[in-house]
């Protein structure tokens, strides 16, 4: 079955910037969404169509892809950042959705 | 636009439980619908998909042929019979909207606050 590989942690010092990566390999054919979850709170988008960042997400976020791989990016990051973040995308097989396993991001 | 799940709770193994999505704030009819589960301290997972137009619908592999996704336009409600539950079902049930057509390609905005379901005996 398809996978989305995330790294399970990612660590910066606020004001740093963060990188998450998501690889699959259909990742050139397919969009990669991004989602945001604090703890206790539900999944909140905040990267749509690879590189979109929807009305009321901050600007220090966004997102790229380059061949197999998609990269949320945090420039600047703020202790408020810290959550669990999931990529999402397409299973080309079967159009199913597919998440990665989330990475968590720790800004201290 | 909100979207609120409700009908979780504890359940044997064996057991059924059937969830809801009630929303609000937009054309519900007009959007496919979704629900993605999250079992404790462990990531998201797609369970299955209702088509907004039409009446294409899409299962995840661990819940197909157990689970059953409906919805009814005219209460703008979605729901999720569950039969055969096994204790690995146990996770908060979320319902998201999906903003791309045709659905399948994971763009979900917004999710509900989920509703917990546990399988135990």
């Amino acid at each position: 079955s398809y996978e989305l590989t995330q790294p399970p942690s990612v660590s910066v010092s606020p004001g740093q910037t963060a990188r998450i990566t998501c690889s699959g390999d259909a990742l050139p054919k397919r969009y990669a969404y991004w989602y945001r979850q604090k703890s206790g709170q539900a999944p909140v988008l905040v990267i749509y169509e690879d590189k979109k960042r929807p009305s009321g997400i901050p600007e220090r976020f966004s997102g790229s892809t380059s061949g197999t791989m998609a990269t949320l990016t945090i420039t600047g990051a703020q202790v408020e950042d810290e959550a669990d973040y999931y990529c999402c995308s397409t299973d080309s097989s079967n159009n199913h959705v597919v998440f990665g396993g989330g990475t968590k991001l720790t800004v201290l | 636009v909100q979207l609120v799940e409700s009908g979780g709770g504890l359940v044997r193994p064996g057991g059924s439980l059937r969830l809801s999505c009630v929303a609000s704030g937009f054309t519900f009819s007009a959007y496919s619908m979704n629900w993605v589960r999250q079992a404790p301290g462990k990531g998201l997972e797609w369970v299955s998909s209702f088509s907004g137009a039409g009446s294409d619908i899409k299962y995840g592999d661990s819940v197909k042929g157990r689970f059953t996704i409906s919805r009814d336009n005219a209460k703008n409600s979605l729901f999720l019979q569950m039969n055969s539950l096994r204790d690995d079902d146990t996770a908060v049930y979320y319902c998201a909207r999906e903003l791309r057509e045709p659905h399948g390609q994971g763009w979900f905005d917004p999710w509900g606050q989920g509703t917990l379901v546990i399988v135990s005996s």
